[in-house]
């Protein structure tokens, strides 16, 4: 069975200061990933997708990055936080075309 | 564009009560676009609680159920008994599936507190 799991669980972090977001799914090879984000009081919005190791699209422009280094790893980035940056992340994985999504736990970013 | 609206919470209804959360939708990027509905339970991820991909059809999961009506635009979630346990966030979400590089347009989540 395929597994996703997301790290942190939560992080309360300082403005300029650097973040990693983490992702990894098991159990399947060659995933599209994906990143979405969800500031309180909006709604989730897809910020990068992934179809394969070293490719990244960024789709909302935030000032963050994403990387991924392995077919099952994801990660979310930035050198320095914004107040703006927290929120909910969630990481996402689907498998072929008409497939569903399937998400992770979150991690909640609280920027101070 | 493509947008999602669905029923501002929170929302609270005592248990055994009948529930309506509304979803209306816009898509202009895609004819027939898939529509979801996702749930988020506390402590918990974000987790598929029924699709529908073809208008018309209707999809039922768990005692809930959403039809896709094409012609009003909308896929309200339904339930005619809640309980305690269904307490959490409803997300209503437009599937725009163009291959790999799809993505999900959700609605800002309908927080349900069902009361024993």
């Amino acid at each position: 069975a395929q597994t996703i799991h997301q790290w942190p669980v939560a992080e309360i972090k300082a403005v300029g200061s650097p973040l990693s977001l983490g992702c990894t799914i098991k159990g399947k090879s060659s995933p599209n990933l994906y990143w979405y984000w969800q500031a309180t009081g909006g709604t989730l919005q897809q910020l990068f997708y992934s179809i394969t190791v070293g490719q990244v699209e960024s789709v909302v422009q935030l000032n963050l990055s994403a990387s991924r280094p392995k077919d099952d790893q994801f990660i979310l980035s930035t050198e320095k936080l914004l107040l703006s940056h927290s929120g909910f992340y969630l990481c996402a994985w689907r498998g072929q075309e008409n497939s569903d999504y399937t998400f992770g736990s979150g991690t909640r970013l609280l920027v101070i | 564009g493509d947008s999602v609206t669905q029923t501002e919470g929170p929302v609270t209804v005592s248990e055994s009560e009948s529930l309506i959360i509304n979803c209306t939708y816009s898509a202009t990027s895609i004819a027939y676009p898939n529509l979801f509905w996702y749930v988020r339970y506390p402590g918990e991820g974000l987790q598929l609680l029924l699709k529908v991909i073809t208008a018309g059809q209707k999809g039922s999961s768990r005692g809930f159920e959403a039809t896709y009506n094409k012609e009003t635009t909308s896929f309200h979630l339904q339930k005619a008994s809640v309980q305690e346990s269904d307490s959490a966030v409803y997300y209503c979400a437009l599937g725009l599936i163009t291959g790999n590089t799809g993505k999900l347009i959700f609605g800002l989540g309908t927080t349900l507190q069902v009361q024993p």
